[in-house]
């Protein structure tokens, strides 16, 4: 069955920096998509890509998925307090019906 | 915006009471699904529908069952809670069978059995 690995966990950064959160899936994607939660609530849509080789963005963030299909990042520049929370990747099985996800990546910013 | 709402936010139970967890979405969507998400394991899967009255297994349905009797709600049942089924469960829907669709969340229930 596919899988889903991201890295880092967890990742403190001080406000102003940049950081990159990598998701790496066992078989090829077919649909990958980064969805955001704050601590304690539900999953929020951030971005879905598709293709080999897309790339996306929204405000400061932007998520890109590799020519092979099999990973993708999401980067954040100049980060902010507001972009804490838990980051996670998700993707369609080969039927295109269930989601899998991540274990996600917790970012914390410190002001 | 496609609202899903999960009744409880908290929920504290006791081992063996028979537990009930609702979502009810607005937007008609045909497919509705209920995750849970224990810390370092992400979210699993536990049931899904795709229509009213079908139930799929996931991939964790031990201990779960579900239902669907309206489009718009799906219940969560566990018959006899045990402590291994304290965790957040997350409700969500999606708009059609056969897309690729982005899925809608509720807030969560953060379930603890004692």
């Amino acid at each position: 069955s596919q899988e889903l690995e991201q890295s880092p966990q967890s990742l403190i950064v001080q406000e102003g920096k940049n950081l990159t959160i990598n998701c790496t899936s066992s078989k090829t994607l077919y649909g990958l998509y980064w969805y955001k939660q704050k601590y304690g609530e539900g999953l929020i849509f951030l971005m879905m890509l598709q293709k080999g080789g897309e790339e996306k963005s929204h405000e400061k963030i932007t998520a890109k998925l590799d020519e092979k299909k099999q990973q993708s990042s999401l980067h954040i520049t100049a980060s902010q307090p507001s972009h804490a929370g838990i980051y996670l990747c998700g993707a369609d099985n080969t039927g295109g019906f269930k989601t899998i996800f991540g274990a996600g990546t917790r970012l914390f910013v410190k002001a | 915006d496609v609202k899903v709402t999960q009744s409880s936010r908290y929920l504290v139970k006791r081992t063996g009471e028979k537990v009930f967890l609702e979502c009810v979405q607005d937007m008609d969507h045909e497919n509705m699904f209920w995750y849970r998400q224990d810390p370092g394991l992400g979210l699993r899967l536990i049931y899904f529908s795709y229509d009213v009255k079908m139930k799929e297994k996931g991939d964790i349905p031990e201990g779960y069952s579900v239902s669907r009797e309206k489009k718009e709600r799906f219940s969560l049942i566990l018959e006899s809670a045990s402590t291994n089924q304290t965790s957040m469960y997350l409700c969500a829907s999606s708009l059609s069978q056969g897309v690729r669709e982005k899925l809608f969340f509720g807030s969560g229930t953060q379930l603890s059995v004692l």
